[in-house]
């Protein structure tokens, strides 16, 4: 099944720079890559995502890039705010099984704990 | 809508009761799962099902089980609580897509559960 390793585990950056997140997977046929981010006591959320036939996508102030050769995808947060302060988690969707039904199946990386200093 | 939602918020249990934490959605998904959130460990798929009557197992089944007899619902039921099934459990759902688009999960607000 899919691997998904995600680093650092925690981030620690001033207001105002800028946060990078990577993460790499197992599966060549992952198609799909979202990034969640969970404030302290809360669900996750969707922030941004993007598929295997991009390279980059951005949304303001963050930003996804995906490298298909290597197998590793990054999340890029610049003009960092305290509000940005939260645990992000990426995400794979890993190709199809025999019976079609994996197409939903999300395995997440381990987590960042991003804190931004005012 | 109410989205997804997860019922009891918080619960305690001791070792070898059982218990079944509810989740519901009201967007049609046909797709739903139950994670389980570790420290250090990120979200873990225990069991998913891509629409009712059908379920499939995740990547830590054991000591959960789970049915899907409407679209809506989608429990998880735990038959014999162990302290390591204290964590936080969330339910999410998402439209069943096909490779070539995107599918953002929906999640609930978790529960809460610790085993004694």
């Amino acid at each position: 099944g899919e691997n998904v390793e995600q680093h650092p585990s925690t981030l620690s950056v001033q207001e105002g720079d800028s946060a990078v997140i990577k993460c790499t997977y197992s599966d060549s046929a992952s198609n799909y890559f979202p990034w969640y981010k969970q404030e302290l006591g809360k669900r996750p959320q969707l922030i941004i995502d993007i598929r295997s036939n991009v390279g980059e996508k951005k949304d303001q102030r963050i930003a996804v890039t995906l490298n298909k050769t290597a197998k590793h995808f990054s999340l890029h947060i610049t003009e960092t705010q305290p509000e940005d302060s939260a645990v992000y988690f990426c995400a794979a969707r890993g190709g199809p099984d025999a019976g079609g039904t994996s197409y939903g199946k999300l395995t997440f990386g381990q987590g960042t704990i991003l804190t931004v200093h005012p | 809508n109410a989205g997804v939602t997860q019922t009891p918020k918080f619960q305690v249990l001791k070792t070898g009761q059982s218990m079944t934490l509810q989740c519901a959605q009201d967007m049609n998904h046909e797709y739903m799962s139950w994670y389980r959130q570790d420290p250090g460990m990120g979200l873990r798929l225990i069991h998913y099902s891509v629409g009712a009557g059908i379920t499939d197992q995740g990547e830590v089944p054991n000591g959960y089980n789970v049915s899907r007899s409407t679209t809506e619902d989608f429990p998880l039921r735990l038959l014999s609580a162990a302290p390591s099934q204290t964590s936080v459990y969330f339910c999410a759902s998402s439209r069943r897509t096909a490779p070539t688009t995107n599918n953002e999960q929906f999640f609930g607000p978790g529960t809460r559960l610790t085993v004694l």
